[in-house]
């Protein structure tokens, strides 16, 4: 089956500082490709859709500015978490579609402190 | 709010029972999927079914599909302590392109 891996699986940074999540399919091309947010015992919420060559589609209430995302080939999209604060302490995800099905990258947990 | 719900939140039943999940969602829909996350880990995916089925099986896997009502149910048959889990519904909302729309979960325990 399709292959989607993320990196890291988990992070600790410092409050103010960035961090940068990649994303890959390893064994397809995606044109498109999906970021989701999940806090502690709560569901995935869709962030924004990752375009190939251009600007991703934020979910309402996601800030653009805050959450970067480039999606510079067709391989890879990555999310860089800016100005971090201990409120985006949360679990990403990241997921690719194939043929019509989504395929998910392992995660990747984000504690800022 | 994007997501569907789903029922029960939470459900804590014994080894050997069966474990029955429902979840509804708001959109048309081409399939729905349901999703295994184990504590703090990544998605595993169980089963898709389509919108023209209404009920599909794998191993002890049981997902029904009612489109006029727009609620699936799960079904957990014979349920192991190895199925201890958070198990989430997602919609495709009639998209092609992947984009998911998960409901709420429901967290199952399963004693030994």
């Amino acid at each position: 089956g399709a292959v989607v891996s993320q990196h890291p699986s988990w992070v600790i940074c410092k409050s103010g500082t960035s961090v940068k999540i990649e994303c890959r399919s390893l064994d397809f091309q995606a044109t498109t490709m999906f970021w989701y947010r999940q806090f502690p015992k709560q569901s995935l919420m869709l962030m924004a859709t990752s375009n190939e060559g251009s600007k991703a589609t934020y979910e309402q209430g996601v800030e653009k500015d805050k959450f970067l995302i480039n999606h510079a080939s067709l391989t890879l999209s990555t999310l860089t978490v800016t100005s971090a604060h201990p409120e985006d302490s949360s679990f990403y995800i990241c997921s690719a579609n194939r043929q019509g099905r989504a395929f998910f990258g392992q995660g990747t947990r984000l504690t800022v402190v | 709010s994007q997501q569907g719900e789903e029922d029960p939140q939470a459900l804590s039943i014994q080894e050997g029972e069966n474990a029955t999940m429902n979840c509804s969602y708001k959109t048309s829909i081409n399939n729905l999927q349901w999703y295994r996350q184990n504590s703090g880990r990544g998605l595993v995916h169980l089963i898709l079914i389509r919108s023209n089925e209404r009920e599909k099986h794998s191993g002890r896997l049981r997902v029904t599909l009612d489109t006029s009502k727009k609620s699936s149910s799960l079904l957990i048959t014979a349920s192991r302590a190895a199925d201890t889990a958070s198990y989430f519904c997602a919609t495709d909302g009639r998209s092609n392109t992947g984009k998911l729309i998960f409901g709420q979960g429901t967290t199952l325990q399963v004693k030994p």
